[in-house]
Formats: C-alpha cells, sequence, structure tokens
C-alpha cells in the first residue's frame, strides 16, 4: 500500500546532542511536510518541500533543518535539541502545492529530549 | 483556527448518537478546509475535506458544513460509535502567499460512552 513512512517511532536524545528524524513516501508526490505537535496540542507547520524548492515558515526556529535528497525522502535534523523540542514530529505528502489538497500524514516520531 | 492553549475542548456522546464537533478558523481568505482525526500516538488520518465553493458536503456516516459569513466549520458524525473516539482537527488552506501548509485548529476531543 502506497504511504507514509517515518522512522523511527520513538526518538530518544540528549540535550544539545544531534537528532535526525526520517521520512519517506510510496505515494510519489511532490510536496513534502514537516509538522511539530506538542502534547496536547494541535500540529504546527514547520517547513515544506516543493520538490527541491525549501519552504521555511518565518517562526521555525534555526535549529531546525531539513533535507530532501530524492523525491522519497525527507530528513528533519534537529542540531541541538532542547527540552522544549519534545513532541511528535509528523511527516506529511501532497501531490502539489497551494494548500488546496488532502495532506497524508505518517504515523509520527515522538521524540524525547533528555 | 487558532492553535492555542494546553487543554482540548472535550465532547462525550453517547454510542449510537450523533455528535458535532465545530471549529472556527481565522484567515478569511482560506478557501479549502479539512477535518482530521487523531488517535492517541498516531498521524492525523483524513476524513472529509470542503472547498470555499459549498456549503455541505457527505461523505459516509459524516457530513461537514461550512459557514464562511462567521468563519465556521462544524463536523457531524451520524451514529457514533466507539472507534470514533479521538482527537478531531479542522485545519484551514488555500489563502495563498505562498503559504502551502496547513493551519490547524486546537482539536476537539471526542468519548464516545458505552
Amino acid at each position: 500500500d502506497a504511504m507514509v513512512i517515518q522512522n523511527p517511532r520513538y526518538q530518544v536524545t540528549q540535550f544539545g546532542k544531534p537528532v535526525t528524524l526520517s521520512c519517506s513516501q510510496t505515494l510519489n508526490h511532490n510536496v513534502m511536510y514537516w509538522y511539530q505537535q506538542k502534547s496536547s496540542q494541535a500540529p504546527k507547520l514547520l517547513f515544506h518541500y516543493y520538490d527541491k524548492d525549501f519552504n521555511n515558515e518565518a517562526d521555525t526556529p534555526d535549529n531546525f533543518q531539513s533535507r530532501r535528497p530524492n523525491t522519497s525522502f525527507c530528513f528533519l535534523d534537529i542540531r541541538s535539541p532542547g527540552l522544549g523540542d519534545a513532541a511528535m514530529y509528523l511527516c506529511a505528502t501532497s501531490p502539489n502545492r497551494g494548500g488546496r489538497e488532502i495532506q497524508y500524514f505518517g504515523p509520527g516520531t515522538r521524540l524525547l529530549v533528555l | 483556527g487558532e492553535s492555542v492553549g494546553l487543554h482540548l475542548p472535550t465532547l462525550s456522546v453517547q454510542e449510537g448518537d450523533n455528535s458535532i464537533i465545530n471549529c472556527a478558523y481565522s484567515n478569511s481568505a482560506s478557501d479549502y478546509f479539512i477535518w482530521y482525526k487523531q488517535e492517541s500516538g498516531k498521524g492525523p488520518q483524513f476524513i472529509i475535506d470542503i472547498r470555499s465553493n459549498m456549503d455541505k458536503r457527505q461523505g459516509q456516516r459524516v457530513t461537514v458544513l461550512l459557514n464562511k459569513t462567521v468563519k465556521h466549520l462544524s463536523l457531524q458524525i451520524a451514529a457514533t460509535q466507539p472507534g470514533d473516539s479521538a482527537v478531531y482537527f479542522c485545519a484551514e488552506g488555500g489563502s495563498g502567499g505562498g503559504a502551502d501548509g496547513l493551519t490547524f485548529g486546537k482539536g476537539t476531543h471526542l468519548i464516545i460512552q458505552p
């Protein structure tokens, strides 16, 4: 089945230690998104890629970076995780940009910062 | 919708009853609206969407109503089942200006009582 896959499902890191979260998709969608979701809150968009074109939300901290080496894969890099970065990180995809289509979400990676 | 606060509104309904979940969105330029269901520890799952040129759309056991005059969206679930217990998020998109992501509302926790 075509889907959005996130690995790992749970990630534990230490304060200040760089961590990378992975997302892959078999939907062949042009757009991939990263959202952050803290406990009992709504998902919040961090950034997205339209093909290789990177788009950062204005309030996304510089501590968060992303890479998209090809259509199928997208990575979220947190350079120096702080305690406040503990959250669920959700990857999503859509066929096209514009925010007028269904976004398909992966199961998320829950990040714990010790 | 505005994503603020740490406590999700809760709606408790009896199994078999109909439920209505409401959402107020913030951007009058948004022209695409979508409802997601999120079960504990999982990613958001698409339920139904609607474009601004419609005021009602029906799916299987679900109906979305859109009132652009008052910027209000609702999700009606008919004959609720235990599997409907989850957090429900509305989201808005399509406001243009390079905004390709979705802006999520704060979410409502639906509890189905036997």
